[in-house]
């Protein structure tokens, strides 16, 4: 079975540029869950989505937005990027159902987001 | 607002050591406490642990949790190069789908 994979691996953009950054779960995932990781401040939650409906949020500015497909694929979209939106974006995938194990949530390799 | 502590921030030993690395938390409503081990992108998943006292081993690794006094610890015993890494601990409560994650331990395995 493919694991969570994302696209591309690595972007560099400019200041004030917009991206969008594309993560498929793997198979028979349906939920779909972004974090941003930096040295600084460690991984940290951005949004999590399922059935297409974004079910919780982090704090995050709103220029960090996301969606998902019926497929469960997902996208998440940075507009007016700043330097300090540089870090690596990681996605995750769970089954989500009652059984414990349902509810572990298995990593992409992540997009590293360079800002200049 | 949760909250995860790890602790040591980083740990050098050498190969055949024991280790044992610390996780405490503070969350509404807990549901799960995960361990990941992080080499150079990607989390792998260890460990789910949601039940006290309960021990989950894999080969060399093995956790547990202590529901009451709110924390779990992570050993490796002999450890190996390969174990290098950092280690990560994040929980979930229930009806809160995200997981805060603490700061991570820095393993380094000296040959």
């Amino acid at each position: 079975k493919a694991g969570v994979t994302q696209t591309p691996r690595y972007l560099i953009k400019t200041r004030g540029q917009q991206v969008t950054l594309s993560c498929s779960p793997i198979s028979g995932h349906r939920s779909v869950s972004w974090y941003q990781q930096t040295p600084g401040q460690g991984l940290q939650f951005l949004f999590e989505y399922f059935s297409e409906t974004q079910r919780n949020k982090g704090n995050f500015p709103g220029r960090f937005s996301g969606r998902q497909f019926s497929n469960s694929r997902s996208e998440m979209n940075v507009s007016t990027l700043e330097l300090g939106d540089s870090a690596l974006y990681l996605c995750a995938s769970s089954v989500v159902g009652l059984a414990e194990a349902k509810n572990i949530q298995y990593f992409g390799a992540g997009t590293r987001l360079s800002v200049l | 607002e949760d909250k995860v502590v790890q602790s040591p921030l980083s740990l050098v030993v050498h190969e055949g050591d024991t280790v044992t690395l610390n996780c405490s938390y503070e969350v509404t409503n807990f549901r799960s406490l995960l361990w990941y081990k992080q080499e150079k992108k990607a989390p792998t998943f260890l460990f789910m642990l949601t039940s006290s006292g309960i021990e989950k081993k894999s080969g060399r690794l093995s956790s547990i949790l202590d529901k009451k006094e709110l924390f779990s610890i992570l050993n490796i015993t002999a450890t190996q190069t390969g174990d290098s890494a950092v280690y990560l601990c994040a929980v979930e409560g229930f009806g809160n789908e995200k997981l805060t994650f603490g700061t991570g331990t820095r393993l380094t395995i000296i040959p």
